[in-house]
C-alpha cells in the first residue's frame, strides 16, 4: 500500500509555543489529505480536510486560527498548533487519499494513514 | 450524533477462534466501508474494505459481511492469532472513499495464546 510519513513522531513543548507537524506521501501524490485527532483509548475525530493549493476545510468546533493547515505541494501537508496549551495534548494523525488497486483490476480510492504524532504540552 | 456505532468495545478470543466485530451506520448515503487495525502508538492500517453493492468480501483470514437493508456490516477474523491483538475501527465514507472517514468507536481485541 501507499506510504505516509509524519514528523515528528512525538514532541513535548511548553505551553504557549507553536508546534508544526508534517505529513508526507512518500510514493504517490495526494491532492487531498486529512487531519485527525485521537485521545487515549478513543476513536479518530476528523479535524480538517486539506486540499493542495487551496484553503483547508475545518470541521465544526475546530479553530482554524489555532490549527493552521498548509498543503503547499502534492506530497506535503503541515499542521501547526499555535499557542499550544495542555488541552491540545493528543495524538495527531494524518491520512492521504490514494488509489487502491484491486485484484479484479478495478481501483478504489481510499485513505492511508501516517504513523501519528504524539503531542504533549506542558 | 454518532453515525457509525461499533460493538463490542472489547473482545477476548482464544487463539484459533473467530473474532467478530459489528458496526451499524445511519447515513444511507455512505458508500464505502473500510476496516482499520491500529496498534498502540501507531497510525491505523487499512485491512479490508467493501462497497454496498457487495454482500461479502474476503481477504485471507479477514472477511467483511455487509447487510445494506439492515445498515450493518461486520468484520470476521478467522483463526485469530495473538498478533491480531490490536484495536479495530470500522469506518464509513461518502463519495466511494473520496471524502473523510467517519469512524466507529473502536474494538480492542485480545487474542489469548
Amino acid at each position: 500500500g501507499a506510504v505516509v510519513s509524519q514528523h515528528p513522531s512525538r514532541v513535548i513543548c511548553k505551553s504557549g509555543t507553536s508546534v508544526k507537524i508534517e505529513c508526507r506521501s512518500l510514493d504517490f501524490q495526494a491532492t487531498t489529505m486529512f487531519w485527525y485527532r485521537q485521545f487515549p483509548k478513543q476513536s479518530l475525530m476528523l479535524m480538517a480536510t486539506s486540499n493542495e493549493g487551496s484553503k483547508a476545510t475545518y470541521e465544526q468546533g475546530v479553530e482554524k486560527d489555532k490549527f493552521l493547515i498548509n498543503h503547499a505541494s502534492l506530497t506535503l501537508s503541515t499542521l501547526t498548533v499555535t499557542s499550544a496549551h495542555p488541552e491540545d495534548s493528543s495524538f495527531y494523525i494524518c491520512s492521504a487519499r490514494a488509489y487502491l488497486f484491486l485484484r479484479d483490476s478495478s481501483s478504489q480510492e481510499t485513505q492511508y494513514f501516517g504513523p501519528g504524532t504524539r503531542l504533549l504540552v506542558l | 450524533q454518532q453515525q457509525v456505532k461499533q460493538s463490542p468495545q472489547s473482545l477476548i478470543v482464544q487463539k484459533g477462534g473467530i473474532s467478530i466485530i459489528n458496526c451499524a451506520y445511519e447515513n444511507t448515503a455512505f458508500d464505502y466501508f473500510p476496516w482499520y487495525q491500529q496498534f498502540p502508538g501507531k497510525g491505523p492500517a487499512l485491512l479490508i474494505a467493501i462497497r454496498p453493492d457487495v454482500s461479502e468480501k474476503k481477504e485471507g483470514r479477514f472477511t467483511i459481511s455487509f447487510n445494506k437493508s439492515a445498515k450493518q456490516f461486520s468484520l470476521h477474523i478467522m483463526d485469530s492469532q495473538p498478533g491480531d491483538s490490536a484495536t479495530y475501527f470500522c469506518a464509513a465514507s461518502l463519495g466511494t472513499g473520496r471524502r473523510a472517514l467517519t469512524f466507529g468507536s473502536g474494538t480492542r481485541l485480545q487474542v489469548q495464546p
